[in-house]
């Protein structure tokens, strides 16, 4: 019973340096989200992916991008990494459109730091 | 626009007695409340959720939330604290007012998160 998967757990890269983060479900959720998480100041939404298809910016968008790869996958690409980036990404699914009341289901992050 | 905070960054309570976390938000028109919990490395977890009806909702591991419309607050509460409750704790809003119509519009607004410490 995995539910939500990110790959890799940790990453260290230098200024510049671009890579993937990978997610995965396996509860036919329809909805997918990125999330950021920096001391004091909660989760913040980078992208969200409401259905197969469809992908969409949230607060903090800029130096991100998305792919959703199917229903299962939602991965989050920084193109040219900068040591503002430095934190701890979730990825979370939930049932439905995402805007209801069904609770998100988040992996357990990937912790990411920029030299 | 919707906001949602958490004024205390820390709890402190001793072990059988009664936790309290706070929390207030503000939207625009009806809101959807939740709490999550989050064990060092690891992500969120649900713990409970105010959609409508009873003010009082009971969720995971023996928590339970107020809703006060008045007040504009959604406290977490548990009547005797475990040391195993130690973690952080996230309030959460999503403002369900003008159907599409705002770029926040049914986002999830997490708060800043508040540090529970129980003490045996």
């Amino acid at each position: 019973n995995a539910g939500v998967t990110q790959t890799p757990k940790f990453q260290v890269l230098k200024t510049g340096q671009s890579m993937t983060l990978q997610c995965a479900q396996d509860m036919n959720h329809n909805s997918m989200y990125w999330y950021r998480q920096d001391p004091g100041m909660g989760l913040r939404l980078i992208y969200y992916s409401a259905s197969e298809g469809t992908t969409d910016k949230g607060e903090v968008p800029n130096g991100y991008n998305v792919s959703r790869l199917n229903k299962r996958e939602f991965s989050l690409r920084l193109e040219s990494a900068a040591p503002s980036q430095t934190s701890v990404y979730f990825c979370a699914s939930s049932e439905g459109g995402g805007w209801g009341n069904q609770p998100q289901h988040f992996g357990d992050g990937t912790r990411l730091s920029i030299l | 626009a919707q906001s949602v905070a958490q004024p205390e960054d820390q709890v402190n309570v001793a072990e059988g007695n009664p936790l309290t976390v706070k929390c207030t938000y503000s939207v625009s028109g009806n809101p959807y409340l939740f709490w999550y919990v989050q064990y060092p490395n690891r992500g969120l977890q649900f713990l409970l959720k105010y959609i409508t009806g009873d003010n009082l909702v009971k969720g995971s591991y023996g928590f339970e939330a107020e809703f006060n419309k008045s007040q504009t607050s959604f406290h977490l509460k548990k009547p005797s604290a475990l040391v195993s409750d130690s973690a952080l704790y996230f309030c959460a809003v999503r403002d369900m007012e003008g159907w599409g119509t705002t770029d926040s519009w049914g986002k999830l607004q997490f708060g800043a998160g508040t540090q529970v410490v129980v003490t045996p």
